[in-house]
């Protein structure tokens, strides 16, 4: 079946303006994540959604990242205000199930973004 | 503080050798411990997912150890193929939180 994808693959923008970048998981998996990766960085855990509830929001960088699922499904995470310090790969993954349990998590390939 | 730390930060080996990553963690109340495999430019694929009780995982030439005693991990790859040229992460989850904590990964380079 078809894996995690994520749109667009690369989005150029500039200082101040506001991003929109879309997850769709994996059919029936009710878990899905959102991560950052910097230049030459490890991986930074952003959201975890289970459902459409996430209960802890506090990886966030900063209020100017929001992220919402719907219907179970598809995620967006919304970064407003860019700044050139949100430059990243943003990954996306999901899951059968939360990861306090064993349950593997498919990466998406990724966003890569650059704000100018 | 729920900590991972990788090393070393950097290897280089010869095709056909064999070599060992560590990750030692803090994290605290464990949950269970992950090793990824991610190649330049694409998304992370997942080795070895293991719990609190078990001491040892294989996925073919990858072998995975855990201490949960020492708080101590090991990756183990046998017979190393240019293609195991990736970064190898570690992360961990906690039994009272819904984040991972994720160490910053060792960057393995196989040379023919």
């Amino acid at each position: 079946g078809a894996g995690v994808s994520q749109s667009p693959s690369n989005k150029v923008t500039e200082k101040g303006k506001d991003v929109e970048l879309r997850c769709d998981p994996i059919s029936g998996h009710t878990a899905l994540y959102w991560y950052r990766q910097s230049l030459g960085q490890g991986l930074e855990f952003l959201i975890y959604f289970q459902g459409n509830s996430a209960p802890d929001k506090s990886g966030l960088p900063s209020d100017r990242f929001s992220a919402e699922r719907t219907g179970g499904s598809v995620s967006t995470l919304t970064i407003q205000r860019t700044q050139q310090e949100d430059s990243a790969v943003y990954l996306c993954a999901s899951s059968r199930g939360g990861y306090r349990f064993t349950y593997e998590q498919y990466f998406g390939p990724g966003t890569r973004l650059t704000v100018t | 503080k729920n900590q991972v730390e990788q090393s070393p930060q950097s290897l280089i080996i010869l095709e056909g050798k064999n070599c060992t990553l560590q990750c030692n963690y803090t994290v605290s109340p464990f949950s269970n411990l992950r090793w990824y495999k991610q190649d330049t430019g694409r998304g992370p694929v997942s080795l070895t997912i293991m719990t609190f009780s078990e001491n040892t995982k294989s996925n073919g030439r990858y072998t995975a150890t855990l201490d949960a005693d020492t708080k101590q991990s090991s990756l183990h790859i046998t017979a190393s193929q240019l293609s195991d040229s990736a970064s190898y992460i570690c992360v961990v989850s906690a039994r009272n939180t819904d984040k991972l904590i994720f160490g910053t990964g060792t960057r393995l380079q196989v040379f023919p």
